[in-house]
């Protein structure tokens, strides 16, 4: 069946450095990959996202790449700070079967300051 | 100010009882999802909605329930085939057809005492 590989499932860097999480799908007929941040006790909400016509989409600190040969893709968030703290989802859907969000695993990143 | 909201925020349950979580949106919507979050596992699938009076099971539909019968609302009723239902519950929404972004709740956790 479907399925989204996160890694990896904890991440911990100083503040001001760059982390990077990828995930990897299974369904090669997926064509939407939303990142979302989810601070504790709340609901997941959208960083940003990338369509599979795209490689590579950037939003300030944060980008996202795209390799669907690989069925790969990656957040990276560069200078990180203290409040970029949460746990972070990938997930993948086509438009097909309702538009269901398959999600990763979940990373929990941590930003020493 | 539009938006979805899930009630209650916490919810307690005796053992043998169903119970119902509320979800409701405004953003005219057709699609609709909920996802149950349990720590290190990501969101997993429970049921979705693509339109009024239809639904589909997601992977874990297994001692769940749920009524599409207005657009705006998608209740899930926890029912007592549920094993292990202590867990945080997300409701989800989005336009139907269209490979867009994912509007969560703010969830419901409930805890079987």
């Amino acid at each position: 069946g479907e399925n989204v590989e996160q890694h990896p499932s904890t991440l911990s860097v100083q503040e001001g450095d760059s982390a990077v999480i990828k995930c990897t799908y299974s369904d090669s007929a997926s064509n939407y990959f939303p990142w979302y941040k989810q601070e504790l006790g709340k609901g997941p909400q959208l960083i940003i996202d990338i369509r599979s016509n795209v490689g590579e989409k950037k939003d300030q600190r944060i980008a996202v790449t795209l390799n669907k040969t690989a069925k790969h893709f990656s957040l990276h968030i560069t200078e990180t700070q203290p409040e970029d703290s949460a746990v972070y989802f990938c997930a993948a859907s086509k438009n097909s079967q309702g538009g269901k969000l398959i999600f990763g695993q979940g990373t929990e990143l941590s930003v020493k300051p | 100010d539009g938006g979805i909201t899930q009630s209650p925020k916490y919810l307690f349950r005796k053992e043998g009882q169903n119970v119902t979580l509320s979800c409701e949106q405004n953003l005219n919507h057709d699609a609709m999802y909920w996802y149950r979050q349990d720590p290190g596992q990501g969101l997993r699938l429970i049921y979705y909605s693509q339109i009024v009076n239809d639904f589909q099971k997601g992977d874990i539909a297994e001692g769940y329930s749920v009524s599409r019968e207005k657009k705006e609302s998608f209740p899930l009723t926890v029912t007592s085939a549920q094993k292990n239902p202590t867990a945080f519950y997300l409701c989800a929404s989005r336009p139907r057809g269209r490979n867009t972004e994912a509007f969560f709740g703010q969830g419901t956790r409930l805890t079987v005492v």
